[in-house]
């Protein structure tokens, strides 16, 4: 059974700061793995999928890294803002499923 | 254009009464998923639609669950007898379909209150 893990499950930096989530996965066999930011009381947001033939994707200041083979993936935010504050959530799709696995989450705050 | 609509956004009920949930996936999307967020146990999935193939039910967590998606557009899901422990915000996300590239989008949510 696949399980999603994301390190740390809290982070709070100074505004400008570079930062890395981490996310990784015990099972290799997946189709695409997808971030997402999810806004206290709101719905998520994807903002980044990572087909299982990439490497990486990148979207303005972000930039998500996939490594199937040892089960890890890397959100990269550069130039953090107040507004990035948010929890945000990693999650795959194994081959033969359709439906999401997801992490718990990294809660994100962005200190002015 | 718009993207994936769900009602209602809040939801309070008594213990044993049915509810019902409604999601509107993105126009021209053929799969739809739906998702439970709680407190103690995260982003679990519960069902998943494609097409006209019968779904994919293996998430629900009990037979008081049940959804249906009518004409391959809205779907609502059903929770009979409901239980405190049904309590969550209940996700609905919506894709293009089959493939890799099955990037979902998902609502902003209902959220079940069980008094």
């Amino acid at each position: 059974k696949q399980e999603v893990t994301q390190i740390p499950a809290a982070l709070s930096v100074p505004e400008g700061e570079n930062l890395v989530l981490n996310c990784s996965f015990t099972d290799s066999a997946i189709y695409n793995l997808q971030w997402f930011r999810q806004d206290p009381g709101k719905g998520l947001t994807s903002l980044l999928l990572i087909q299982s033939s990439q490497r990486e994707q990148t979207s303005g200041r972000l930039n998500a890294s996939l490594d199937k083979s040892s089960g890890r993936s890397t959100l990269y935010i550069a130039a953090s803002q107040p507004g990035d504050s948010a929890t945000y959530l990693c999650a795959v799709v194994d081959t033969g499923r359709r439906a999401l696995t997801f992490g718990s989450g990294t809660r994100l705050q962005v200190q002015p | 254009g718009a993207g994936v609509s769900q009602s209602p956004s809040n939801k309070v009920t008594e213990k044993g009464k049915d509810v019902e949930l409604r999601c509107d996936p993105i126009s021209g999307h053929t799969a739809l998923y739906w998702y439970r967020q709680s407190l103690g146990q995260g982003l679990e999935f519960l069902i998943y639609f494609q097409g006209n193939s019968a779904p994919d039910k293996s998430g629900l967590p009990s037979d008081r669950f049940s959804a249906e998606r009518t004409g391959g557009s809205v779907s609502t899901l059903t929770i009979q007898r409901t239980q405190q422990e049904d309590s969550a915000v209940y996700l609905c996300a919506s894709s293009f379909g089959q493939g890799t590239y099955n990037e979902q989008f998902f609502g902003p949510g209902t959220r079940l209150t069980v008094l």
